[in-house]
């Protein structure tokens, strides 16, 4: 079965840092274009950042770039976004996302970990 | 970037009634749009990609339709478990990928 799994959530202070985790199961996950997507409470879905199939080329929003890497580890077939430097506005719902088909649309999500930036 | 409009925010629909949702781009993005579907607490599940094409196990009251900057979601006989947030994305122009603030279907 497909899976995605993000772990690594949880309750940070403003200009700390946080490392989340997106295991997949089912499918090669250096084969296909990574995403990253978060939602804060009460909004629509935010992309985040991206990681290519092979090259592994990654791209960021505006809003997150020079804070936030995103990589992978193809021995774990595991995706990761170390973030850093968080804000009060980087508090959502992070998401781990893929194109597994030809519908060229994010066809797979895992369920997603809350990230929390408070004092 | 492109900002995508959807409307209405809020809609109020009776189980068996047709539901018709837009999203509107702020420039041409060809057929490039998809519509997501997301129930609270759960994450977002592919419906409809490229303006039209239903998505593996989806039925066939959802239609999508439309090009260039306007589109259209329609639900041809709301079931209960239809009522939920819905939400367009485009992959037209990226990065980034842009998705619109949501229309929730809610139950008359």
């Amino acid at each position: 079965e497909v899976q995605l799994v993000e772990s690594g959530g949880g309750l940070v202070k403003p200009g700390g840092s946080l490392r989340l985790s997106c295991a997949a199961s089912g499918f090669t996950l250096s084969s296909y274009s990574m995403k990253w997507v978060r939602q804060a409470p009460g909004k629509g879905p935010e992309w985040v950042s991206s990681i290519t199939s092979g090259s592994g080329t990654v791209y960021y929003a505006d809003s997150v770039k020079g804070r936030f890497t995103i990589s992978r580890d193809n021995a774990k077939n595991s995706l990761y976004l170390q973030m850093n430097s968080l804000r009060a506005e980087d508090t959502a719902v992070y998401y781990c996302a893929t194109t597994l088909t030809v519908t060229n649309a994010f066809d797979i999500w895992g369920q997603g970990t809350m990230v929390t930036v408070s004092s | 970037e492109i900002v995508l409009t959807q409307s209405p925010a809020t809609l109020s629909l009776s189980p068996g009634e047709r539901a018709t949702l837009s999203c509107r781009t702020s420039q041409s993005i060809s057929s490039n749009l998809a519509w997501y579907q997301q129930k609270p607490g759960q994450a977002p599940r592919l419906l409809i990609y490229e303006s039209s094409n239903r998505a593996t196990g989806i039925p066939d009251r959802f239609s999508g339709s439309g090009s260039g900057t306007d589109f259209t979601l329609t639900i041809s006989s709301l079931e209960p478990e239809d009522f939920a947030v819905y939400y367009c994305q485009q992959r037209r122009n990226w990065p980034p990928y842009t998705f619109g603030q949501g229309t929730k279907l809610e139950i008359k």
